[in-house]
């Protein structure tokens, strides 16, 4: 079946540690994205990727970090810089193009140590 | 800044109920609203609407866009228990239609649907 995978569904961060969350897709998309949700709150953008080795900041990329080697995948770091990574982080992917919808993987829940 | 304001943020009905989540949005380089549904873990989508004035429907959910006015609702009729989740509105902006969008979310609408 074709979606998106995030992993790991929990984890949780040292102080002064670096972690990276997992996104894969098989569904062919060339876009793909990352959000944060805090509690009570809607998602905000943290970085996003229209094709291969390229990426763009979103509304809120410092304390992140990302690449995009490979079609389907799109890791973010959350780096020692983040002091306040805490949150639900959620991919998503989608065709190319202005008018098409994102579709969602099932989210990271990241918490502090 | 792009923003999306949806309305109420919280909400408790009994099944069977009608009703109405609002979103309004101020936004550059607009292309289209869409509403998501989250339960517990990734927003499920619902509709995308790009036109004023055509409502998109699905079984007891529908919706509609009013791009002068800039804002959009989403009507549930005959509401049921698995309708009570967070209710998403996102706008969907770009400078090229070539290119991806991005999305600014609305806080959400909690609806609780009461048996």
């Amino acid at each position: 079946d074709g979606g998106i995978t995030q992993s790991p569904k929990y984890l949780f961060r040292k102080e002064g540690q670096n972690v990276t969350l997992s996104c894969e897709q098989n569904l062919n998309h060339d876009a793909m994205y990352w959000y944060r949700q805090d509690p009570g709150q809607g998602l905000r953008l943290i970085y996003y990727s229209q094709i291969v080795n390229d990426f763009q900041k979103g509304d809120i990329a410092e304390g992140y970090s990302v690449s995009r080697e490979k079609k389907e995948s799109f890791p973010l770091t959350v780096t020692s810089a983040q002091k306040n990574p805490t949150a639900f982080y959620l991919c998503a992917s989608s065709i190319r193009g202005a008018n098409q919808p994102q579709h969602f993987g099932d989210g990271t829940r990241l918490s502090i140590l | 800044e792009d923003k999306v304001v949806q309305s109420p943020l919280s909400l408790v009905v009994h099944e069977g109920d009608t009703v109405t989540l609002n979103c309004s949005y101020e936004v550059t380089n607009f292309r289209s609203l869409l509403w998501y549904k989250q339960e517990k873990k990734a927003p499920t989508f619902l509709f995308m609407l790009t036109s004023s004035g055509i409502e998109k429907k699905s079984g007891r959910l529908s919706s509609i866009l009013d791009k002068k006015e800039l804002f959009s609702i989403l009507n549930i009729t005959a509401t049921q228990t698995g309708d009570s989740a967070v209710y998403l509105c996102a706008v969907a902006s770009s400078e090229k239609e070539t290119s991806g969008s991005r999305l600014t979310f609305g806080e959400g609408t909690q609806l609780t649907v009461n048996p």
